[in-house]
């Protein structure tokens, strides 16, 4: 599709669940990035990928957060035993990879846990 | 203190003013600005992104840059309430990676 791509838009998950975000970047962009955002404020750095590579993750919370794009394109972020403090909305961005190149966000993932 | 910082406002405007919409960063390394528009409920959108000091134009706004003060603002001409949103001031540094911290994101309300 000619925009970034996450599914699914709405998730409800019980306290402890484990749950999957799915996000498939613009094609042929390099650089995948997730961002979390809180109610009110903006998106706060979680991980970042350059293809397959994973090159930056001081963003991710706790070790109960994982991301993988394993063949450089799709991206999942998973998150283990949820807790109500993950509520938030999970964006996805990708871009050409150099640093001028803007992020292109896709429509996110509202995740609520309770 | 935040690496980038937003008033959040609700900033008011009149329809047909300008807003002005500032930021401010830490990191004097920072080389690249963006500025996001982001509807209630929706994702952010590039509006512009500006990375010399001085000013860059593009319709009714107008980027801002003064790497010395370490300050970057947007201003939107010619007011409209479609322009009723929240902006986000995005900073990205020295890194090759296109990594963007952003700010909190300023509330403007445009008033019919």
């Amino acid at each position: 599709g000619a925009g970034v791509s996450q599914s699914p838009r709405y998730k409800v998950a019980k306290r402890g669940q484990d749950v999957a975000l799915r996000c498939d970047p613009i094609s042929g962009h390099v650089s995948l990035f997730w961002y979390q955002q809180a109610l009110g404020q903006g998106p706060e750095f979680l991980t970042y990928f350059q293809n397959e590579a994973q090159l930056d993750k001081s963003g991710l919370p706790s070790d109960r957060f994982f991301a993988e794009r394993p063949e450089g394109s799709v991206s999942t972020l998973k998150i283990q035993r949820t807790q109500q403090e993950d509520s938030a909305v999970y964006l996805c961005a990708s871009s050409r990879g150099d640093r001028e190149a803007p992020l292109h966000f896709g429509n996110g993932t509202r995740l609520t846990v309770t | 203190q935040k690496e980038v910082e937003q008033n959040s406002g609700p900033l008011s405007v009149p329809e047909g003013a300008i807003a002005s919409l500032n930021c401010t960063y830490s990191d004097r390394g920072s080389q690249s600005f963006f500025w996001y528009r982001q509807y209630s409920g929706k994702s952010p959108e590039l509006i512009m992104f500006i990375y010399s000091n001085g000013d860059k134009e593009d319709g009714r706004f107008t980027a801002q840059l003064n790497k010395a003060s370490q300050y970057v603002s947007l201003l939107i001409r010619d007011s409209q309430p479609s322009d009723s949103a929240t902006y986000l001031c995005a900073v990205g540094g020295l890194s090759n990676t296109g990594k963007l911290i952003f700010g909190q994101g300023t509330t403007l309300q445009v008033k019919p």
